[in-house]
């Protein structure tokens, strides 16, 4: 068990660049959770696969927002055209179906100037 | 919609003192209630969790009781220790999900400093 894995841990972008971020989930799971999380914030759900087929998206996921999850296993989330209000952290969480604990990655800290 | 109110932080203790920290929730039908933790340069980790009415959750000395008639599920330590200096988020799952599964709501967390 490697843990749930992020890359980059770290973006500085500015306003109007596309960024995209990677989520490597615990290898056997097959859930894999986006959430935001700002300062002085708990984390706010952003949308979820299962498999590679991606079940609910928050209404948080403006049109800017997409994800994949194209063969069940690693995930991207793209933020286009990016806003100052996108700084925040992105975590990644992934579970297994039928066990209810969700295992979270680092985060990736991003920051629109 | 489901919802999760925690009490305001920070909170200060001293090392060896009694913690609470409160959680009550807004939630249709029967969620499931987690204490998740952040210490400091970490990701967020399972503290513990309960999935129906009156169970306990309980880890490393850390308690929680799931209280349907009071919608509340607190975070106690008897004995609380600098290495429990964090940040704690009380966080639901849905019922809709059949309380498992689905998302998480988070409170907005409490941090927690405690002082030898």
């Amino acid at each position: 068990d490697t843990g749930v894995s992020q890359n980059p841990r770290h973006k500085i972008t500015k306003r109007g660049q596309n960024v995209t971020f990677r989520c490597d989930p615990i290898s056997e799971h097959n859930r894999l959770y986006w959430y935001r999380q700002t300062l002085g914030q708990g984390p706010e759900f952003l949308t979820y696969f299962q498999n590679e087929a991606q079940l609910e998206k928050s209404r948080l996921l403006s049109d800017r927002f997409s994800a994949e999850r194209p063969k069940g296993s690693f995930s991207t989330l793209e933020i286009q055209r990016t806003e100052q209000g996108d700084s925040a952290m992105y975590l990644c969480a992934s579970s297994l179906t039928g066990v209810e604990t969700q295992y979270f990655g680092p985060g990736t800290r991003l920051l629109v100037l | 919609g489901d919802s999760v109110t925690q009490m305001e932080g920070p909170v200060t203790l001293s090392e060896e003192a009694f913690l609470t920290i409160n959680c009550t929730y807004t939630a249709t039908g029967y969620p499931s209630l987690f204490w998740y933790v952040q210490y400091p340069g970490e990701g967020l980790q399972l503290l513990l969790k309960a999935t129906k009415a009156d169970d306990k959750g309980s880890n490393k000395g850390f308690e929680a009781t799931y209280r349907k008639e009071t919608t509340s599920f607190h975070l106690e330590k008897g004995s609380v220790q600098v290495s429990d200096s964090a940040v704690y988020f009380c966080a639901l799952t849905p019922w809709r999900y059949g309380g498992s599964q689905g998302n998480l709501i988070f409170g907005k967390g409490t941090k927690l400093s405690v002082k030898p």
